[in-house]
């Protein structure tokens, strides 16, 4: 059973350019998170996403940051006009369908983000 | 704010001891409490997991010791091995399909 799968592992992008990072969640889950990790740093929620809907967005900057789950395919985060300080390690999460309790989160491997 | 402190920042312990990491929360609405281990350039993986309606959850050599009432919890790690030094972060989080609040990590060195 794959785990949480996320490409690129690595993306370098020059400022005012745009990043894309997708993740796959694992087989039979329908939930997603992205989380963002600076150096020396814990994680931060950004978003929470479920099939075509976004749950809760509330860790997610107001401007350049979007992300999407649709029906078909991974999620993607979007970052616009990317700048110096988005550089830092993205991670996606998945959990399973809830039913009252909390459902562990599994992480990907991360995404790597170097802004020049 | 933090809504989940950690501490210490860095632990280095010889192998064979015990390793000691703490976590205290404020919002006693958290009813999930995990923890992470992170090797460099890897995505955290769960390590053991706890909830509030009991004191002490052991998994191999790893336990949580959960303090309602103090609102603490620790992981501690016995026997402690090289290969267990990482990077551990404890998180939180209340109710059902929401976020986690994680805590700033501790790095953790295992001298042989």
């Amino acid at each position: 059973n794959a785990g949480v799968m996320q490409n690129p592992r690595h993306l370098v992008r020059r400022r005012g350019q745009e990043a894309r990072l997708r993740c796959s969640p694992m087989k039979g889950h329908s939930h997603v998170y992205w989380y963002r990790q600076l150096p020396e740093e814990g994680l931060k929620f950004m978003v929470y996403l479920q099939k075509e809907n976004i749950i809760d967005e509330s860790g997610m900057p107001k401007e350049r940051f979007s992300a999407e789950f649709p029906k078909e395919g991974p999620s993607i985060l979007r970052i616009q006009q990317v700048v110096r300080g988005d550089s830092a390690a993205y991670f996606c999460a998945s959990s399973r369908r809830t039913s009252g309790s909390q459902e562990t989160q599994y992480f990907g491997p991360g995404t790597r983000l170097l802004v020049l | 704010q933090q809504q989940v402190k950690q501490s210490p920042q860095s632990l280095i312990v010889q192998k064979g001891g015990i390793s000691i990491i703490n976590c205290a929360y404020e919002n006693t609405a958290f009813d999930y409490f995990p923890w992470y281990q992170q090797f460099p350039g890897k995505g955290p993986a769960l390590l053991i997991a706890i909830r509030p309606d009991v004191s002490e959850k052991k998994e191999g050599r790893f336990t949580i010791s959960f303090n309602k009432s103090a609102k603490q919890f620790s992981l501690h790690i016995m026997d402690s091995q090289p290969g267990d030094s990482a990077t551990y972060f404890c998180a939180a989080s209340k109710g059902t399909g929401n976020q986690f609040y994680f805590g700033t990590g501790t790095s953790l060195t295992v001298i042989p």
